[in-house]
């Protein structure tokens, strides 16, 4: 899978809009991307993912670059609970074997909501 | 609203034992996988279960093994424990395998070997 480029850590006031930033220069014409979140102590949760047009779900938006070289997660109004370890990651359609199955978490962003 | 339940949350072994962490959702999804979670390291995919009946290797195999028991169940089981297998582990499960499906995941197993 290509690879993710994500700040480490952001910051947002409560019930404040949060825009984080994905950029994934390499990326082909069949990667999706997928944003997933991890709470303290909780398994990873799927946030949302798309493939070329903006798509927008009852947890976020997630806004695609025209030439898909970078996306944004957004966060309409963040809440204490929105506090989180976020991840983009890119999802292949082709190849074969395991790496094709795989989720491949890197480091992510480390999202702090002030009160 | 169970969606990937595991079990136990917690386990303390010894180097040798054994034990079968459980799986199971209730989403009725095709596709099953394993995933252990170390500091620094992010996840690792250990088998996954593409569809009922089938299991596969996935990065870090060695050590353990896996059951399909039925399409809500997944089983992964180590023989003898090590602690280099002293990990958070994860369950998840999709519709089916694919770019453009969603993995849910559960809370976790929190597995300490000693």
């Amino acid at each position: 899978d290509a690879k993710t480029t994500q700040p480490n850590s952001m910051e947002s006031n409560e019930e404040e809009p949060v825009h984080l930033p994905c950029n994934h220069s390499t990326i082909s014409g069949t990667d999706y991307i997928h944003w997933y979140r991890q709470l303290p102590s909780q398994g990873p949760e799927y946030v949302i993912h798309g493939l070329t047009s903006n798509v927008n779900n009852r947890m976020a938006s997630l806004a695609i670059a025209e030439d898909r070289k970078s996306s944004t997660l957004i966060l309409h109004r963040a809440t204490l609970r929105d506090a989180a370890v976020y991840y983009c990651i890119l999802k292949t359609g082709g190849g074969s074997g395991a790496g094709s199955y795989q989720l491949t978490f890197g480091k992510g962003t480390k999202l702090s909501v002030i009160p | 609203n169970a969606g990937v339940t595991q079990t136990p949350k917690f386990q303390v072994l010894k180097t040798g034992q054994s034990m079968t962490l459980q799986c199971a959702q209730d989403m009725n999804h095709n596709s099953m996988y394993w995933y252990r979670q170390d500091p620094g390291m992010g996840l690792r995919l250990i088998y996954y279960s593409a569809s009922e009946g089938t299991t596969d290797k996935g990065e870090v195999p060695n050590g353990y093994n896996v059951s399909r028991l039925n399409k809500r169940e997944f089983s992964l089981r180590l023989e003898s424990a090590a602690p280099s297998q002293t990990s958070v582990y994860f369950c998840a499960s999709s519709p089916r395998t694919g770019p453009n499906q969603p993995q849910h995941f559960g809370d976790g197993t929190r597995l300490s070997i000693l």
